[in-house]
């Protein structure tokens, strides 16, 4: 079936710096992925959508600039958080999309628990 | 925007008894799904709905599609310890695989 990878599963990052996450598709070709949130105790919270090949439509009240998502090929799609804050910390995961078979579009990947001092 | 009412918010059951959770929703969904998520991980696919009225199992796992598209169940019979977690369902807001998930069942399950 499709498995959906996500590096890293824990990131513990500095107040200020910048973390990249990672969202794999291993069988297959991803046209659409999606980068959720979490927090805790809560339901996840769709940020964006990413598009292979074109710019990543964020949801309202999610900064873009702070939150780049990069879909630059079939398979991989990043999310980088730029001069994170505690505040973001969060548990982030991304949904991929196979193009056109329905059960395809339902895979997450195992989520990455970043943690900002 | 759609709002999507997940109930209960929390069960405690004992082993082998049947659980049973629903969502409800303002608007119209293509599709319903319904996830679950153990501690520290990304959620897994349970079961997913396409069409109105659909009754679906996946073992001792029954879901259905509300004939309204407003609605959706899971049923979990038989409970067993490993079924404690946390339950979502989610809603197809669109034809692009964007969902809207609901706040979540958390079920124990006790000896």
């Amino acid at each position: 079936g499709a498995v959906v990878s996500q590096h890293p599963s824990r990131v513990i990052c500095k107040s200020g710096t910048s973390v990249k996450i990672e969202c794999r598709s291993l069988d297959f070709q991803a046209t659409t992925m999606f980068w959720y949130r979490q927090f805790p105790k809560k339901s996840l919270m769709l940020m964006a959508t990413s598009n292979e090949g074109s710019k990543a439509t964020y949801e309202q009240g999610v900064e873009k600039d702070k939150f780049l998502i990069n879909h630059a090929s079939l398979t991989l799609s990043t999310l980088t958080v730029t001069s994170a804050h505690p505040e973001d910390s969060s548990f982030y995961i991304c949904s991929a999309r196979g193009p056109g078979t329905a059960n395809y579009g339902y895979t997450f990947g195992s989520g990455t628990r970043l943690t900002v001092v | 925007g759609q709002q999507l009412n997940q109930s209960p918010q929390s069960m405690f059951i004992q082993e082998g008894e049947d659980v049973s959770m629903n969502c409800t929703s303002s608007s119209i969904f293509n599709t319903w799904l319904w996830y679950k998520q153990d501690p520290g991980e990304g959620p897994v696919l349970l079961i997913a709905l396409y069409k109105a009225g659909e009754l679906t199992s996946n073992g001792r796992l029954t879901a259905q599609f509300g004939i309204t598209r407003k609605d959706s169940f899971l049923n979990i019979s038989a409970s067993i310890p490993s079924d404690v977690g946390i339950y979502f369902c989610a809603g197809e807001t669109d034809s692009w695989g964007k969902f809207q998930f609901g706040a979540g069942t958390q079920v124990v399950v006790t000896p």
